[in-house]
């Protein structure tokens, strides 16, 4: 019962570097969502998909793309690094009708 | 703009204390209130809230949701070392996707 799974854990990156955040749930959920959580802070949304095809920006997308090719992974994709994106990452995912979310363990992720 | 704002940022109590954290919030679309504690790592689920004035509860934690006023409690009573975590509050919209605004959190510390 794997539930969502998010890899690296993490990660250290130059900046102008590029990287991709993998996340992938096994229920089968629709609704996929991407947060940021800098220290002290409560989660903002960046990106999030209600379905395979379907994304759309969050509070917080500038620096960031996403794909939804399936309904399992929901990669998210930094094109160039920068020190404002020093975070801790966590994917979520959410079942139909009224569901908590079921978030993944994070990736941290420092750009230096 | 859609908000959440939790109170106190933090606490500090002795073991046996009884605490209550605060959530207010502004938002359009109104969907759900959810709480959940965060130790180090991802979120875990404690309530989800969608009706006004009825009281969930679970072991020593109780919540409640006022519509009208916009805002929810959280209660923890007979507190132990293990409820030291942070606190957050999630709000969820219906809209063109279904987005969730969070709270900065409550940092709940337990002393012995």
């Amino acid at each position: 019962n794997a539930g969502v799974t998010q890899t690296p854990k993490f990660r250290i990156l130059k900046i102008g570097q590029s990287m991709t955040l993998q996340c992938t749930q096994d229920m089968n959920h629709n609704y996929m969502y991407w947060y940021r959580q800098d220290p002290g802070m409560g989660l903002k949304l960046i990106y999030y998909s209600v379905g395979a095809g379907i994304t759309d920006k969050g509070e917080v997308p500038n620096g960031y793309n996403v794909s939804r090719s399936t309904t399992e992974d929901f990669p998210l994709r930094l094109e160039l690094a920068a020190p404002s994106q020093t975070s801790v990452y966590f994917c979520a995912s959410e079942g139909p009708g009224y569901q908590p979310q079921h978030f993944g363990d994070g990736t941290r992720l420092s750009i230096l | 703009e859609d908000k959440v704002v939790q109170s106190p940022l933090s606490l500090v109590v002795h073991e046996g204390d009884t605490v209550t954290l605060n959530c207010s919030y502004e938002v359009t679309n109104f969907r759900s209130l959810l709480w959940y504690k965060q130790e180090k790592k991802a979120p875990t689920f404690l309530f989800m809230l969608t009706s006004s004035g009825i009281e969930k509860k679970s072991g020593r934690l109780s919540s409640i949701l006022d519509k009208k006023e916009l805002f929810s409690i959280l209660n923890i009573t007979a507190t132990q070392t293990g409820d030291s975590a942070v606190y957050l509050c999630a709000v969820g919209t219906w809209g063109t996707g279904n987005q969730f605004y969070f709270g900065t959190g409550t940092s709940l510390t337990v002393i012995p």
